[in-house]
């Protein structure tokens, strides 16, 4: 059982836009504007896509957002494309360790 | 353009041992936290240890503790990490990760090294 939670999978299709939420506790996402976002391509290393709740990497789509009400933390996918087809986890710094989320499967249909 | 390179992988006994090596080129390694995450085959992330730009200040997930250490060289831009008292549980992908803003957005990762603990 992951420390922060995230739904299982998620799907949409091309051009619509998605949410992925990762829910957690006061100490952990609720307690700190650590929040950070990965996409992982089967095979491939996890990329960074959101840091600190809300903020992209330089170079990363602005299709990519972040946000967070009180304990949940939420990534929103707009305009989807093929590519996007990925696991994507969430993280939460708490105090003197990193929580990742189980991770989410998004299918574009 | 910044490179990870972990190696050291591979298949060890249970209670055994084995040191990750991760080499680092294309940024200034002495100025950056450094950590190492790992993924069970099939299963999701989970972060193992981060080690700050010195070596002084050092974290460890809860299961870990008493057994790995995380420590690094930046006269040879390396980041370690030292596994002892290996269980089957421990079994994973290992990576190496640059934090890109302290504490724990991590930017650049290896492409990961496998250790496989079983008998």
């Amino acid at each position: 059982q992951s420390a922060l939670t995230q739904p299982a999978s998620v799907s949409g299709s091309p051009g619509q836009s998605i949410t992925i939420s990762c829910t957690g506790t006061s100490s952990d996402v609720g307690g700190f504007n650590y929040v950070s976002w990965y996409q992982q391509h089967p095979g491939k290393a996890p990329k960074l896509m959101i840091y600190d709740v809300s903020n992209r990497p330089s170079g990363l789509s602005h299709r990519f957002s972040g946000s967070k009400s009180g304990n949940t933390a939420s990534l929103t996918i707009s305009g989807l494309q093929a590519e996007d087809e990925a696991d994507y986890y969430c993280s939460s710094y708490t105090t003197g360790r990193t929580l990742f989320g189980g991770g989410t499967k998004l299918t574009v249909l | 353009e910044v490179q990870l390179v972990e190696s050291g992988g591979g298949l060890v006994q249970p209670g055994g041992s084995l040191r990750l090596s991760c080499a680092a080129s294309g940024f200034i390694f002495s100025s950056y936290w450094m950590s190492w995450v790992r993924q069970a085959p099939g299963k999701g992330l989970e972060w193992v240890a981060s080690i700050d730009h010195f070596g002084s200040e050092k974290y460890y997930v809860d299961s870990v503790k008493g057994r790995f250490t995380i420590s690094r060289d930046n006269a040879k831009n390396s980041l370690y990490l030292q596994m002892s008292s290996l269980r089957a549980e421990d079994t994973a992908v290992y990576y190496c990760a640059k934090v890109y803003v302290v504490p724990a957005a991590l930017d650049y990762w290896g492409q990961g090294t496998l250790v496989t603990v079983s008998s």
